[in-house]
């Protein structure tokens, strides 16, 4: 029962361009959703966060865009980087006390 | 700040071995969790505890596997006896409140042979 879902296993973008990442959710409890993105033999990294009063947060070249109706949120990095290239994880949590529910990822490459 | 700390960071044993991986959370979080990380099944949550409570330990795949927090500042993962399937890496992560942003640590890579 996977209640996050990652579509894409991988994603590869050109340098300066912009890479979107993907993420469906099915629980309509969940009103918390993150990003993580993690490299090699390292853990994850708490990347930015929205709650779903707000359709969109922006933190620099990250901005996460959240659409309740159709339970899909996205990360945009605007411009991407070679250092960007690692595994980007989704997760979702009902706020009351809940964990956190992560997608299997989805493997960023960016080329320069 | 320190983050979280994990000890070791790679452990190697034999199967039939006793294994103990260990965690430092944050100071000053009140929540943490032990996840395992394989190539089949991904980022899995095995336990976590609020306040050194265990709350949800549906996700520790059998009775060889067993967690403790004794205090906020220390937890441990027990794996007794270790089988070759239990090979993956395990994270510990804490978060100041349950259901926000985890902070992960770098892991500890175990190999049962």
């Amino acid at each position: 029962d996977q209640q996050v879902k990652q579509n894409s296993p991988s994603l590869s973008v050109q340098e300066g361009r912009i890479s979107i990442l993907n993420c469906d959710y099915t629980n309509s409890m969940f009103d918390y959703f993150l990003w993580y993105k993690k490299y090699p033999a390292e853990g994850p990294t708490f990347l930015i966060s929205i709650s779903s009063i707000k359709d969109k947060n922006e933190d620099g070249r990250f901005t996460v865009f959240l659409n309740k109706s159709a339970k899909h949120l996205s990360l945009h990095i605007v411009p991407s980087q070679p250092g960007d290239s690692a595994v980007y994880f989704c997760a979702a949590s009902a706020i009351k006390g809940n964990k956190l529910v992560f997608g299997a990822g989805t493997i960023l490459r960016v080329k320069s | 700040d320190a983050g979280v700390i994990q000890s070791p960071r790679h452990e190697v044993t034999e199967m039939g071995q006793e294994v103990t991986l260990r965690c430092k959370p944050i100071s000053g979080h009140n929540s943490l969790f032990w996840y395992r990380q394989t190539m089949m099944r991904g980022l899995e949550l095995l336990i976590y505890f609020n306040n050194n409570v265990p709350i949800d330990d549906s996700g520790m795949p059998e009775d060889r596997f067993s967690a403790k927090m004794p205090n906020a500042s220390f937890s441990t993962l027990k794996i007794q006896p270790s089988e070759p399937r239990d090979s993956a890496v395990y994270f510990c992560a804490s978060s100041f409140v349950l259901g926000y942003e985890q902070y992960f640590g770098p892991g500890t890579r175990l190999t049962v042979t």
